[in-house]
């Protein structure tokens, strides 16, 4: 089963407030990542935050770690119509042949109404 | 410019045929990977190459095949389509383990 799973699957809120989405992993890993693809386009990465590190703010972005519960949030403040896009937690672990490997969540969709 | 790009954007083709993705690099990135997202939008890691080795292959089925001419490239060959080989394939790159990986456009295949 996937590593990364993201609360709630979708979320719509008015502009200005702040969206909250969560994301929960199994193994032990080296970071987090997150990302965020809008509609029929790629990938951008947003911000990465270290297993030994708690916080990490970015802008209008700030994500939380906790090891001990595997579960990250990402919160986007004051947000904007052009947040529209869907939102992913990454996790990069160490695979058992010491590789790294990026395993991507299934998204949060979040719908920014003007 | 653009630092990893894929060709085509769009490729429908129909079953049975066999199919190449390009994707270049321009970051003097070391390793390479192409990702797979279904309907459901979730991305699994189908393959990464450091180096012209390749150091995970996820169990996708040996129709599938990366080649790389060079560090800057990974190409993806598909061979006999199935309908279920429709999806987006993104293909990315990362410079040291642990860093950012950046990811092209995508390439949308749709098989029929």
């Amino acid at each position: 089963s996937q590593q990364g799973e993201e609360d709630p699957q979708a979320l719509s809120i008015q502009e200005g407030e702040n969206a909250t989405m969560n994301c929960s992993y199994k193994t032990s890993i080296n970071n987090l990542q997150w990302y965020r693809q809008n509609s029929g386009r790629g990938l951008v990465h947003l911000i990465l935050i270290r297993s030994n590190e708690r916080e990490k703010h970015s802008g209008r972005l700030r994500v939380t770690l906790d090891t001990s519960k595997k579960s990250s949030s990402l919160l986007i403040t004051a947000s904007r119509a052009a947040d529209t896009a869907s939102y992913f937690c990454a996790t990069d672990a160490w695979t058992n042949f010491g590789n790294e490997k990026l395993t991507f969540g299934t998204g949060t969709r979040l719908t920014i109404i003007p | 410019d653009t630092a990893v790009s894929q060709t085509p954007k769009y490729l429908v083709t129909q079953m049975g045929n066999d199919k190449s993705i390009k994707c270049e690099q321009n970051l003097g990135h070391d390793t390479m990977y192409w990702y797979k997202q279904d309907s459901k939008k979730f991305l699994k890691i189908m393959f990464s190459y450091n180096n012209k080795e390749l150091i995970i292959n996820e169990t996708v089925p040996n129709r599938f095949s990366p080649k790389s001419p060079d560090k800057a490239h990974l190409n993806l060959h598909i061979n006999s389509l199935e309908l279920g080989d429709s999806a987006v394939y993104f293909c990315a790159s990362r410079y040291a383990q642990g860093g950012t990986k950046y990811f092209g456009p995508g390439t949308r295949l749709t098989v029929l």
